[in-house]
């Protein structure tokens, strides 16, 4: 099973402020990752796909990038409902997929 | 627009069963595979199962092969989770979701777009 790494575990950052977190995968994906976000009490939501392809209605602020074993979620300036929970997944060779732990993006 | 309404969790004692349902709205729920996933209190997600669009293929995560089961009515546009000698580590909300890939691409991609708002399963004795 491919085992995805989330680093760091809490990020604490101001509205405004570029974020950058860091998705690390046990074995090549290729660029079979995706990007979810998690806001208390509600589901996640999709972010990304295919390392970098944002789903339908996310805003130009989100991205993504890399391949292989090191991935980026990258949110250019953030706004204050970008607050959450995000969690990276893979779907290479699935089934099964497997997701991150998780960043928790906190307000500074 | 895309709805997906899951019912059926509860309180459960260990060893018993409890069948999920996801109501699917909005879209060509037929054209679509569908997946279930959970999430125990405070921790992170695992996938539980998934179903192609017509029934035809249908996988499980190890923690729950052989003891449930996925399946659809394309009819009634409902799916569900069978879950059977339910054990204390299956506490979780459990989520059902759309994949994002279907008959139009011709492939069950893995990506969860939408997502239900959850059904809490407890199992206690």
């Amino acid at each position: 099973e491919i085992v995805l790494t989330q680093s760091p575990a809490t990020l604490s950052l101001s509205p405004g402020e570029r974020a950058t977190l860091s998705c690390r995968a046990s074995q090549s994906v290729s660029t079979y990752l995706a990007w979810y976000q998690q806001k208390p009490g509600q589901p996640p939501r999709l972010l990304i796909y295919d390392a970098s392809n944002r789903a339908t209605g996310i805003p130009a602020r989100f991205s993504g990038s890399g391949s292989g074993t090191d991935f980026t979620l990258t949110i250019s300036s953030l706004e204050p409902e970008d607050f959450a929970v995000y969690y990276c997944q893979q779907r290479d060779n699935w089934p099964p997929v497997t997701f991150g732990q998780g960043t928790r993006l906190d307000i500074k | 627009q895309v709805q997906l309404v899951e019912s059926g969790g509860g309180v459960v004692q260990p060893g018993r069963s409890l069948r999920l349902s996801c109501a699917a709205s909005g879209f060509s729920f037929s054209s679509h595979g569908m997946h279930w996933v959970r999430q125990a209190p405070g921790k992170g997600l695992e996938w539980v199962a998934v179903i192609w669009y017509d029934g035809s293929n249908k996988y499980y995560g190890d923690s729950v092969k052989g003891r449930f089961t996925i399946s659809r009515d394309n009819s009634k546009n409902t799916l569900y989770l069978q879950m059977n000698s339910l054990r204390a580590e299956d506490t979780a909300v459990y989520y059902c979701a759309r994949d994002l890939g279907g008959v139009a691409v011709l492939n069950t991609l893995g990506w969860f777009d939408p997502w239900g708002q959850g059904t809490l399963v407890t199992v206690s004795s």
